[in-house]
C-alpha cells in the first residue's frame, strides 16, 4: 500500500483566511514533503521533513507554515496568501530502497487552492 | 539551470507500439532517477525507477534504461495503451540523505487508439 491521503481535495479561501491543509501516510515513511505545482509545470519543493523535524525549507514566504504533529502527519497552515499561490499543493513521502541509496517519493492525490 | 531535461513537450503514438519518452540531466552527482505519471487533476504517480549502479529496470509493461556516461536516461512502454494517455516526469536526486528531487518539465504522451 502506498497511499498518502490529503484533505481536502479542494478549498478556496480569502485574503485574509487562515486554513490548513493536511496530510496522513500510515506506510511508516520518515520523510515527508510539501510540493507545490501550477499547471503544465513539474513539481516545485516546498518543505521536507525527516524524522518529524524541519530539514529543508526551499526559501517559502512565511505565510505557508508547515507542521509535523508526528511520524504520519503533516499539516500546511495557510494564512494571508495572495491569488498567485492558487495551486495544486501535493503531500509526498518516501523512503530509501533497500540495496539502493535513493528514496522513492510517493505523491498524495493534491489539494487545489484557489485563493481569492 | 535546468539539471534534468525533457526535450520533447509532447510524444503522440499509436495504441499497440512502443512508446519511448527520454531524459537528460547534467548533475553528475545524480545517484537515483525515477519515472512518474501525472494526470490532470492528480498527483504525480511513481511509475518505476533506476539506481546509477543499474543500466535497465524493468516492471510490466515499463522499462527504464540508463546510461550514465551519456547522462541520458528513457522509459519504454510496450505495449502503449490509451490509459497510459498522461505526462510523465523524470526526476532524479543525489541518493543518501538528499531529499530534493529535481524533475524534468515533463513529456504528454498521448496513445491514439
Amino acid at each position: 500500500d502506498t497511499e498518502v491521503t490529503q484533505t481536502p481535495k479542494h478549498l478556496v479561501m480569502g485574503m485574509t483566511n487562515k486554513k490548513s491543509l493536511k496530510c496522513e501516510q500510515h506506510m511508516g515513511h520518515r520523510a515527508m514533503y510539501w510540493y507545490k505545482q501550477k499547471a503544465k509545470k513539474p513539481p516545485e519543493l516546498m518543505f521536507v521533513y525527516s524524522y518529524e523535524k524541519l530539514s529543508i525549507n526551499e526559501s517559502v514566504p512565511s505565510r505557508f507554515s508547515p507542521e509535523c504533529p508526528n511520524s504520519s502527519l503533516l499539516n500546511l497552515h495557510l494564512h494571508a496568501l495572495q491569488p498567485e499561490d492558487s495551486a495544486l499543493y501535493l503531500c509526498a513521502s518516501s523512503q530509501r530502497q533497500r540495496g539502493y541509496s535513493g528514496n522513492t517519493i510517493y505523491f498524495g492525490e493534491g489539494s487545489w487552492l484557489t485563493v481569492v | 539551470d535546468q539539471q534534468v531535461k525533457q526535450n520533447s513537450p509532447s510524444l503522440s503514438v499509436q495504441e499497440g507500439r512502443i512508446s519511448i519518452l527520454n531524459c537528460d540531466y547534467t548533475n553528475s552527482m545524480f545517484d537515483y532517477f525515477l519515472w512518474y505519471k501525472k494526470y490532470p487533476a492528480e498527483g504525480p504517480t511513481f511509475l518505476i525507477s533506476i539506481s546509477s549502479i543499474k543500466d535497465k529496470n524493468e516492471d510490466g509493461r515499463f522499462t527504464v534504461f540508463l546510461n550514465k556516461s551519456a547522462k541520458h536516461l528513457s522509459l519504454h512502454i510496450v505495449p502503449s495503451q490509451p490509459g497510459d494517455s498522461a505526462v510523465y516526469f523524470c526526476a532524479a536526486h543525489p541518493g543518501g540523505s538528499n531529499y530534493k528531487l529535481t524533475f524534468g518539465k515533463g513529456t504528454l504522451l498521448t496513445v491514439n487508439p
